[in-house]
């Protein structure tokens, strides 16, 4: 089965801009997650999507990030405006139902904030 | 709030040595546990899950541990080689969502 498909692969903005990510989740998989990754430290949740429901956005720093996910199969996460703290790789993650632990990741959008 | 922690945080080996990659959490009511890799500029390959009812996984030559009661797991690389040159990362699910440690980063030489 292909994997989780994510784009662009790399992106390099200036402070204050905007950006946008891209996720396509495996086929039939319901719960749809995006993780941020620091450089040196472990991927944190940042939103979690049961078919195009939000599940969990607790983490999420709503004044700059959005994320959706319409019609419960792609998704998109925007940074608005950027900051330089924001440079990391965004990697997005799918499971096959809710507390399903076969999660699948995708390669990750690496982006650098300048 | 679960908090994991792994160490050592970087580890250089030469090739053929046993290993041990440690990895605690603060909150034992987990349901699972799980391992994975990660390299350069890739995203995460699963390595291992623990169910919250197991004690050990095994997978070739990688074995991982787990004691719920001590908030430990301890994931061991018998007979090291280059090719598992790679960060390390332990996760913990609390409920659905994965918790994640801040990885142990492995250079195996030759």
């Amino acid at each position: 089965e292909a994997g989780v498909a994510q784009s662009p692969r790399y992106k390099i903005i200036e402070k204050r801009q905007s950006v946008a990510f891209w996720c396509n989740p495996i086929s039939g998989h319901a719960t749809l997650y995006w993780y941020q990754q620091i450089l040196g430290q472990g991927p944190k949740l940042l939103i979690q999507f049961q078919n195009n429901g939000v599940v969990d956005d607790s983490q999420l720093p709503k004044d700059r990030f959005s994320a959706e996910r319409l019609k419960g199969v792609d998704s998109t996460l925007k940074i608005q405006p950027a900051k330089l703290e924001d440079s990391a790789v965004y990697l997005c993650a799918s499971a096959h139902t809710y507390r399903s632990y076969g999660y699948t990741f995708g390669s990750g959008t690496r982006l650098t904030v300048v | 709030k679960q908090e994991v922690t792994q160490i050592p945080a970087a580890l250089s080996v030469p090739e053929g040595e046993n290993l041990v990659l440690n990895c605690s959490f603060t909150d034992s009511a987990i349901y699972n546990l799980q391992w994975f890799r990660q390299d350069p500029g890739k995203g995460l390959t699963s390595l291992l899950l623990i169910q919250s009812s197991q004690r050990e996984q095994t997978s070739g030559r990688l074995n991982a541990s787990l004691d719920k009661s001590s908030g430990r797991s301890t994931l061991y690389i018998a007979a090291s080689q280059p090719g598992d040159s790679a960060t390390y990362l332990c996760a913990t699910y609390n409920t659905d969502k994965l918790i994640f440690g801040t990885g142990t980063r492995l250079q195996v030489f030759p």
